[in-house]
């Protein structure tokens, strides 16, 4: 059975810190690794990673995998109060395309 | 202004009632797909559906049930028979073209609430 599992579940810091959120799986023909942000409703989508050792950025957000380890990490650098929100990670992979499998999710709160 | 819409935003359903959650995406998207959250989980996959005409049972198909007579449209029928319905429902969608099919796009969400 494919498993996503990330960590922390939750995490509080102070606007201005730098979070790491992790995300480990085990999942059979991995395809890909999103990481998706939902704020109230509507996860909205992130990054997508398919090559391990490749960064991808987006302003304070960054992300890489690794393949052999079978994980990859999210980091916010100056961290503010808007960054506040649930952090999914899914993982593409099995006999399906299109099938994503969710993480639990890491609830970061971000205080002023 | 393309995206995915759900309705409605609140549902409450007495027990032993069958309802059905509208999900509609003018994104030209071929894949459609239906979760559910529970607090302190992630999303759980339901159903999915890569072309009209043909779906999947996901990881909880159980007490559910899906149509995909048209390409935008992919409602859900809660049944009687799901054992804890209440919940936070999500519809998603995707192209089916490399890996375009792994980002899936989400619509607002419907909080169904059975009493």
């Amino acid at each position: 059975e494919d498993k996503v599992v990330q960590s922390p579940l939750s995490l509080v810091v102070h606007e201005g810190d730098t979070v790491t959120l992790n995300c480990s799986y085990e999942v059979t023909n991995f395809r890909s690794l999103l990481w998706y942000k939902q704020e109230k409703k509507a996860p909205t989508f992130l990054f997508m990673l398919t090559s391990s050792g490749i960064e991808k950025k987006s302003g304070r957000l960054s992300s890489i995998l690794d393949k052999k380890e079978l994980f990859s990490i999210l980091n916010i650098t100056a961290t503010q109060t808007g960054d506040s929100a649930v952090y999914l990670c899914a993982v593409a992979g099995g006999t399906s395309y299109g099938k994503l499998t969710f993480g639990q999710g890491t609830i970061l709160t971000v205080h002023p | 202004d393309g995206g995915i819409t759900q309705s409605p935003k609140y549902l409450f359903r007495k027990e032993g009632q069958n309802v059905t959650l509208s999900c509609e995406q003018n994104l030209n998207h071929d894949a459609m797909y239906w979760y559910r959250q529970d607090p302190g989980q992630g999303l759980r996959l339901i159903y999915y559906s890569q072309i009209v005409n043909d779906f999947q049972k996901g990881d909880i198909a159980e007490g559910y049930s899906v149509s995909r007579e048209k390409k935008e449209s992919f409602p859900l029928t809660v049944t009687s028979a799901q054992k804890n319905p209440t919940a936070f429902y999500l519809c998603a969608s995707s192209r089916r073209t490399g890996e375009n099919y792994n980002e899936q796009f989400f619509g607002p969400g419907t909080r169904l609430t059975v009493l």
